[in-house]
């Protein structure tokens, strides 16, 4: 079974200083990983994906996150936050590799903090 | 790119009335079509998954004959609430994708809040 671990709840960064939010995944086959930002009563946004091709995934607004199969981590980053990017940050894996027909599974929810 | 439209953004009802949620991908034919819940401060909860022009497919424990989910179409699908009552107050979104269109992965709507009364 698939599953994903978010490893913070809340992440308090300074505007300026580097982010990182961290997750774990769990699957029984190559995975497909998502990133997704979710503002405020809004839908979600897909910062990026991971499907199997170069494990360092670059995405929207400066995000990217890199594939670590040894460490079973997708873990988030951006050099220098922004106060715009204070928003609930969700990581995902799909039940169904690189099919798109498969559920999302969403981790809990890490809650970036920017402080001005 | 993809865009999934859901209506309507906020929703407040009655207590024992129903409430329809409509999701259309305006420039893709999503041929799944997945339905989550989201309470306050929490993730998102899969309710049921759909498939163009069958049975839709519910989550253990998510009442089928109380969350109608019709997906008659390529473009439109809907959840009603049917007889909502307070604890069905939440966030619904939905999200499409297409088998076809691999490109577009899962297109998330905007949301709708609805708060029963």
């Amino acid at each position: 079974a698939q599953s994903v671990t978010q490893l913070d709840s809340h992440v308090s960064v300074s505007e300026g200083t580097p982010v990182l939010l961290r997750c774990n995944y769990s699957s029984s086959y190559s995975p497909s990983l998502f990133w997704y930002v979710q503002h405020p009563n809004k839908g979600l946004q897909l910062l990026l994906k991971y499907t199997s091709a170069a494990t360092l995934v670059k995405g929207i607004n400066g995000f990217e996150a890199e594939f670590k199969k040894s460490e079973t981590s997708f873990h988030l980053t951006k050099p220098s936050a922004h106060m715009s990017d204070a928003a609930e940050y969700f990581c995902v894996v799909s039940t169904r590799g690189s099919s798109n027909t498969g559920k999302l599974i969403f981790g809990q929810g890490t809650t970036l903090q920017v402080k001005p | 790119g993809a865009v999934v439209s859901q209506h309507p953004s906020w929703v407040i009802c009655k207590s024992g009335t129903s409430v329809k949620i409509e999701c259309r991908s305006l420039d893709f034919q999503a041929t799944t079509m997945f339905w989550y819940r989201q309470f306050p401060k929490q993730s998102l909860m899969l309710m049921a998954t759909s498939n163009e022009g069958s049975k839709a497919t519910y989550e253990q424990g998510v009442e089928k004959d109380k969350f109608l989910i019709n997906h008659a179409s390529l473009t439109l699908s809907t959840l009603t609430v049917t007889s909502a009552h307070p604890e069905d107050s939440s966030f619904y979104i939905c999200s499409a994708s297409s088998a076809t269109a691999r490109g577009y992965g899962y297109t998330f709507g905007s949301g709708t809040r609805l708060t029963v009364v």
